[in-house]
């Protein structure tokens, strides 16, 4: 069984440009979360992709975006980067099923974002 | 989501057990305990659930007090490597946002020789 991973394990960007940050789900796995943890912090949450559809969004504005693949991978899309974008940026997959409302998640070890 | 409380830091001997407690007083029916465990530049690692009754599995037992408002994650045998912040986050069961975990600040578990 292979775990969830991250790409890149590390990223430096200036401020105001883009970035994309790559994510593969556990294998049986068919929803993608994604969370950002400011150094310190608790991981807050981004948002969730479920049958390829956002599927619940935290506190976060619309220059975060993403995508979720046939295959259950996920792109984490960040625009306009500010200084407060340096964070680690975590991404978790689980299970749903209509059956299972309620799933354990299981996390990537993050890709760290710094932003100059 | 109920918000929780826990105590900023705790520390445990090597070989002992080590017990975290956790206050959700404002927990609903329908909202399980989950426990997660961070260790340093790591993501984070499910370790257990429940809803109301104790659980136990290979890393862990979780203790739910009869009216729900508390609980406590007991570590049997803390070793070195359980060194980490332990989260405990309480979360409806089903609805629309099945994945957001609410994280707080967490304990920060030191474990000493």
């Amino acid at each position: 069984e292979t775990g969830v991973t991250q790409s890149p394990t590390h990223l430096i960007k200036t401020r105001g440009q883009q970035v994309t940050l790559r994510c593969s789900s556990q294998s049986g796995h068919n929803t993608v979360s994604w969370y950002q943890q400011a150094l310190g912090q608790g991981p807050q949450f981004i948002f969730q992709y479920y049958r390829e559809e956002e599927n619940g969004r935290g506190n976060f504005p619309p220059r975060f975006s993403g995508l979720q693949f046939p295959n259950y991978s996920s792109e984490l899309n960040v625009n306009a980067l500010e200084l407060d974008d340096s964070a680690l940026y975590l991404c978790a997959s689980s299970f749903i099923s209509g059956t299972r409302a309620y799933n354990e998640q299981f996390f990537g070890p993050g890709t760290r974002l710094t932003v100059l | 989501d109920a918000k929780t409380t826990q105590p900023p830091s705790m520390d445990c001997a090597e070989g002992r057990a080590a017990n975290l407690p956790c206050n959700h007083s404002t927990i609903s029916g329908n909202e399980y305990v989950y426990w997660y465990r961070q260790i340093h530049s790591q993501g984070p690692q499910y370790i257990i659930h429940g809803l109301k009754n104790n659980e136990t599995n290979e890393m862990a037992s979780l203790i739910i007090t009869e009216d729900r408002k508390s609980s406590t994650l007991i570590l049997p045998h803390a070793t070195l490597r359980d060194t980490a912040v332990y989260y405990c986050i309480v979360r409806i069961a089903g609805g629309t946002s099945y994945g957001k975990l609410t994280f707080g600040q967490g304990t920060i578990l030191t474990v000493h020789p």
